[in-house]
């Protein structure tokens, strides 16, 4: 069973360069979201959707886009990349939005270094 | 600052020994969370707890909400090299426009 799969796993940018990465699951959910997780911070949220055509922004929504085309997939997307931007990357998705009962799925991240 | 504080930030100790973990803030939690993350992996959800005073129990993992719904705790008895691994708590609440925000983190490291 794949749940959340990101794309790339991997990458090295320089200052100012752009990217995207992608975020698919397959259990057919409602909700994504996209964290980032840096040492000694947790995860903190960058932007969510609570369904296909919607985003939202989370904590640190600065410097990040992102769009949901279709359901299965959440793209976050860098237009000028900054070396503050260095982090692992989080997917996740979940059923709905009732966070009594609901429990995030999360990819394997995505490690982002910008030089 | 971030909404929710973990205390401590790292922890060792030997197998066999317990140990608490502890998440603090200011606001009030709709409900609170508990995930671990094991390296190279996204984190895994332990328990979901939404009543105040709430106490669940996961085999030898021990969670509780607190009172005011503001902090919460975990408490492991007789750990073991299995429980290794960054413990995160992560609450949902009006202050967080309903979805999760995480705190800042627990690395737990057990001994053999």
């Amino acid at each position: 069973n794949a749940g959340v799969t990101q794309t790339p796993k991997f990458r090295v940018l320089k200052t100012g360069q752009s990217m995207t990465l992608l975020c698919a699951q397959d259990m057919n959910h409602e909700y994504m979201y996209w964290y980032r997780q840096d040492p000694g911070m947790g995860l903190r949220l960058i932007h969510y959707s609570v369904g296909e055509g919607t985003t939202a922004k989370g904590e640190v929504p600065d410097g990040y886009n992102v769009s949901r085309l279709k359901k299965q997939n959440f793209l976050l997307g860098l237009e000028s990349a900054a070396p503050s931007q260095t982090s692992v990357y989080f997917c996740a998705s979940s059923f709905s939005g009732n966070t009594n009962t609901g429990e995030l799925f999360f990819g394997e991240g995505s490690r982002l270094t910008v030089l | 600052t971030q909404l929710l504080e973990q205390s401590p930030q790292f922890l060792s100790i030997q197998e066999g020994e317990n140990l608490t973990v502890y998440c603090n803030s200011s606001s009030v939690f709709s409900s609170l969370q508990w995930y671990r993350q094991e390296p190279g992996e996204g984190p895994v959800l332990l328990v979901t707890v939404v009543t105040g005073g709430e106490v669940k129990k996961l085999k030898r993992l021990t969670f509780q909400f607190g009172d005011a719904r503001k902090d919460s705790s975990l408490h492991i008895t007789a750990a073991q090299t299995g429980d290794t691994g960054l413990y995160l708590c992560a609450g949902a609440g009006p202050n967080t426009g309903n979805q999760f925000y995480f705190g800042t983190g627990t690395s737990l490291t057990v001994i053999p």
